[in-house]
């Protein structure tokens, strides 16, 4: 069976601070990964494909270990905006019509 | 802004009725997806489209059909809804291997 595993949190931080999400997923040979953002009662949005050299922009750090089939997003320097669900998203096969998504961690940002 | 609108945004049904939610999008994209969000759940597939009159089941087709007549709407047909199905249905494309989200729609079978 096809997983992904992740923290439910919530994850409770100050402004500023530094959080990291980890994921874990079932299938070796998974060919893509995301992280999706979700804010409540609203649409999945795509924050960041993973690339397997782990990759940057801005704020957000992801990083993919394959071997031991694990994802992480890091967020630094918190910001209230960005109180949120978190989603990992696995693909499990090459035409990408096999995206399997985590439960999502819920993190929340205060002032 | 992927161009996704979906039909209605909210829908409150009796069980034994026929249901069918749009999903309409204005860039031409090949494949479209029909997933629900349940509390407990990550968003699970239902049914996807990688064309005109082409489509495929996900993981959680039972009590589900589609259709695809137009590049542009992907239909989403719940023959008779039963309580189970009240879920939160989004539409999706894709670019690649990269998903983007309709902003949903919100039914209640009761």
């Amino acid at each position: 069976r096809k997983e992904v595993e992740q923290d439910p949190g919530p994850f409770n931080v100050p402004e500023g601070a530094t959080v990291a999400f980890n994921c874990t997923y079932s299938n070796s040979a998974s060919q893509s990964f995301f992280w999706y953002r979700q804010d409540c009662r609203k649409e999945p949005k795509l924050l960041m494909s993973v690339y397997s050299s782990g990759n940057e922009d801005g704020r957000f750090t992801a990083q993919l270990n394959r071997a031991s089939q694990y994802i992480s997003l890091l967020i630094r320097d918190s910001k209230l905006s960005d109180s949120a669900t978190y989603l990992c998203v696995v693909n499990f096969n090459q035409a990408g019509t096999a995206l399997i998504f985590g439960k999502g961690t819920t993190l929340s940002v205060s002032s | 802004d992927a161009g996704i609108t979906q039909s209605p945004r909210h829908k409150v049904t009796e069980t034994g009725t026929p249901v069918t939610l749009r999903c309409h999008q204005t860039e031409n994209h090949r494949y479209m997806y029909w997933y629900r969000q349940d509390p407990g759940h990550g968003l699970r597939l239902i049914h996807y489209s990688y064309g005109v009159k082409d489509t495929d089941k996900g993981e959680v087709s039972d009590g589900y059909s589609v259709s695809r007549s137009k590049t542009e709407d992907f239909l989403l047909t719940l023959e008779s809804a039963t309580s189970s199905q009240t879920s939160v249905y989004f539409c999706a494309i894709s670019e690649g291997h990269e998903q983007y989200f309709g902003p949903g729609t919100r039914l209640t079978v009761t």
